[in-house]
């Protein structure tokens, strides 16, 4: 598509329950970057993709929280037992590869809140 | 925290005088990039500057890059009340992630 795509907009879901954040990034990107942002506060990132693999999973909180690219394009995000701290915007940025010359698309967002 | 340091956190301007943002690091960069955000959803990628350049202009926007001092500035020319936003700085590390500082929410007053 012409840019990157992030179902759903909006999502509310109960504590506990398990959820699932997806990102279709531009075509032919091969780098796929997933950020959190709090209300007033900037993103804060999570994790990145290079193809398939995850390059640096680094900033993903804990265990809960779990990122695939199975086939190089799409990617989820899938966070289990949600926490109400988990309520942030969750967005994702694709570049058509790492490298110091290259920015990030963003998507417009998954506002996510756990009631 | 992953996040860096930009001032001013809030600035109010008249529409026509120029807005200058600024933002410092810690580590080395590849680049460093401007990004606009409205209403706390999408990021616009504004400009890149790499870690050999020191000025890039685009339009209104001129950004510059001290990597001695590791601070970056951004500077908007005649503001418009379009341009009312937060501002982001994003470094790039030799790790390739991109980490953003908090922002500086700026309102252009008509």
């Amino acid at each position: 598509g012409a840019g990157v795509s992030q179902t759903p907009s909006n999502k509310v879901t109960e504590k506990g329950k398990y959820v699932e954040l997806r990102c279709d990034p531009i075509s032919g990107h091969t780098a796929l970057y997933w950020y959190r942002q709090s209300l007033g506060q900037g993103p804060e990132f999570l994790i990145y993709f290079q193809g398939t693999g995850a390059a640096d999973d680094s900033g993903l909180p804990n265990d809960r929280f779990f990122a695939v690219r199975p086939e190089g394009s799409v990617s989820t995000l899938k966070i289990q037992r949600t926490e109400r701290g988990d309520s942030a915007v969750y967005l994702c940025a694709s570049s058509l590869t790492v490298g110091p010359s290259y920015g990030y698309t963003f998507g417009s967002g998954t506002r996510l809140t756990v009631v | 925290s992953q996040q860096g340091e930009e001032d001013p956190q809030a600035l109010s301007i008249q529409e026509g005088e120029n807005a200058t943002m600024n933002c410092s690091y810690k580590t080395s960069i590849n680049n460093l990039q401007w990004y606009r955000q409205n209403s706390g959803r999408g990021l616009v990628h504004l400009i890149l500057i790499r870690s050999n350049e020191r000025e890039k202009h685009s339009g209104r926007l001129r950004v510059t890059l001290d990597t001695s001092k590791k601070s970056s500035s951004l500077l908007i020319t005649a503001s418009r009340a379009a341009d009312t936003a937060s501002y982001f700085c994003a470094r790039r590390g030799r790790d390739d992630k991109i980490i953003f500082g908090k922002g500086t929410r700026l309102h252009i007053l008509p």
